[in-house]
């Protein structure tokens, strides 16, 4: 069957440290996989969007990274900082159709 | 420009009665989404329109219906809702190319069916 895994555990880092999320899929073949933020009580928003042929995109103190062989993707926060924390969803387009999947998503807590 | 807008932001229904979301945008996008989303089950897709007077089902669309009223206003109603609908409600809206595009989202609209 498809599925798009995120860790379901929290991930609790020092200020300062730099976090990386993962994304991991099955049984899809995503043509872009997008990375949003939510904080509690609110609707996503939209943080980076890579493509399959792109292997890495930054943003500020944002990286990601998008390894169609092993199928993950990996979000890295550098320098983090407590206002980074969040819920992190990542998000694929598979490339058969053009519906957007969600996974779970990754509640990050950064330590002062 | 207010973005994305959601009414209301909280709604209780006892199982049977009916409501609708409501939502428009101000960023002239052609494509809107209303999704839900549960406790571990991350967003879900329940209907999609590409543009004005067209709609498509999504991942649940079972006990919704939706309406394109035009190019600005996208909304859900539940017929007969049920506690199995008890979510929180999110629209959401993209430029030209759907799905590939950045999606924008609202608020969300917190229900709760008893």
């Amino acid at each position: 069957s498809q599925k798009i895994e995120q860790n379901s555990e929290a991930l609790n880092i020092q200020e300062g440290k730099t976090a990386t999320l993962t994304c991991n899929y099955t049984n899809y073949s995503p043509a872009y996989l997008q990375w949003y933020r939510q904080d509690p009580g609110r609707g996503p928003v939209f943080l980076l969007l890579i493509r399959e042929n792109e292997k890495e995109k930054r943003k500020e103190r944002l990286k990601v990274t998008f390894d169609t062989t092993l199928k993950q993707s990996l979000f890295h926060i550098t320098a983090s900082q407590p206002a980074d924390s969040a819920t992190y969803l990542c998000a694929l387009v598979p490339g058969s159709s053009y519906k957007l999947i969600f996974g779970s998503g990754t509640r990050l807590l950064v330590r002062p | 420009n207010a973005g994305v807008t959601q009414t209301p932001k909280f709604q209780v229904l006892k199982t049977g009665q009916s409501m609708t979301l409501q939502c428009a945008q101000d960023m002239n996008h052609n494509s809107m989404y209303w999704y839900r989303q549960d406790p571990g089950m991350g967003l879900r897709l329940i209907y999609y329109s590409a543009s004005e007077g067209t709609t498509d089902k999504g991942e649940v669309p079972n006990g919704y219906n939706v309406s394109r009223l035009n190019k600005r206003e996208f909304s859900l109603r539940l017929e007969s809702a049920a506690p199995s609908q008890t979510s929180v409600y999110f629209c959401a809206s993209s430029g030209d190319r759907g799905y590939q595009e950045t999606q924008y989202f609202g608020p969300g609209t917190r229900l709760l069916v008893l």
